[in-house]
């Protein structure tokens, strides 16, 4: 069975620019997360969405922002990108069944850089 | 904002030792996970961790939630290169969102 996909892998973009990531959630999954991750730290949580609500928000700015699609796929999209944003953007997905309802699988990621 | 304080920062073992590692915070946790990360992919589920005192093995690994609810550690067995890489813990937080917060990680080398 496929995992968590993303896309793109890798992405160069430049200050002020704007950048939509991709996530396609493991197949049965209908709770998907987002979580930067720069160098040196562990993942922090920005969105999560459940059934196309979002359920979730961690502590980013408004120019962060997210959407699920009918098929449970969803869309990060940051806005006027700052040289802080340059991380590694990760997804999870979670089927928020009874016995593993925390349990949360990641995607290999997309690096963003911001020049 | 919440945080994790996950020790040490970084192990530099023998293959064949044992390892331990573990988390603690000041908040109550319902749920306890433990990740690994190689460079260049995305964290690796080990093993998740639902009850205070649960002890729950994966092969050479073994975690345990800890009583207090507030820490959690996890413990390799006969280490392997291949066990090289970044563990990271990770907490649901009582009476939160499901959000996940994590450690920043320790970092494992294995020298064959």
């Amino acid at each position: 069975d496929a995992g968590v996909t993303q896309s793109p892998t890798h992405l160069i973009k430049t200050r002020g620019q704007h950048v939509t990531l991709r996530c396609s959630p493991i197949s049965g999954h209908k709770s998907v997360s987002w979580y930067q991750q720069v160098l040196g730290q562990g993942p922090q949580f920005i969105f999560q969405y459940y059934e196309k609500e979002e359920r979730g928000r961690g502590n980013f700015p408004d120019r962060f922002s997210a959407r699920q699609f009918p098929n449970y796929s969803s869309e990060l999209n940051v806005n006027a990108l700052l040289l802080g944003d340059s991380a590694l953007y990760l997804c999870a997905s979670s089927s928020r069944d009874y016995r593993s309802y925390n349990e949360q699988f990641f995607g290999p990621g997309t690096r963003l850089t911001v020049l | 904002g919440q945080q994790l304080n996950q020790s040490p920062q970084s192990m530099f073992i023998q293959e064949g030792e044992d390892v331990s590692m573990n988390c603690t915070s000041s908040s109550i946790f319902n749920t306890w996970l433990w990740y690994k990360q190689e460079p260049g992919e995305g964290p690796v589920l080990l093993i998740a961790l639902y009850k205070a005192g649960e002890l729950t093995s994966n092969g050479r690994l073994t975690a345990q939630f800890g009583i207090t609810r507030k820490d959690s550690f996890l413990n390799i067995s006969a280490s392997i290169p291949s066990d090289v890489g970044i563990y990271f813990c990770a907490g649901q937080l009582q009476g939160g969102s499901e959000k996940l917060v994590f450690g920043k990680g320790t970092k494992l080398t294995v020298n064959p």
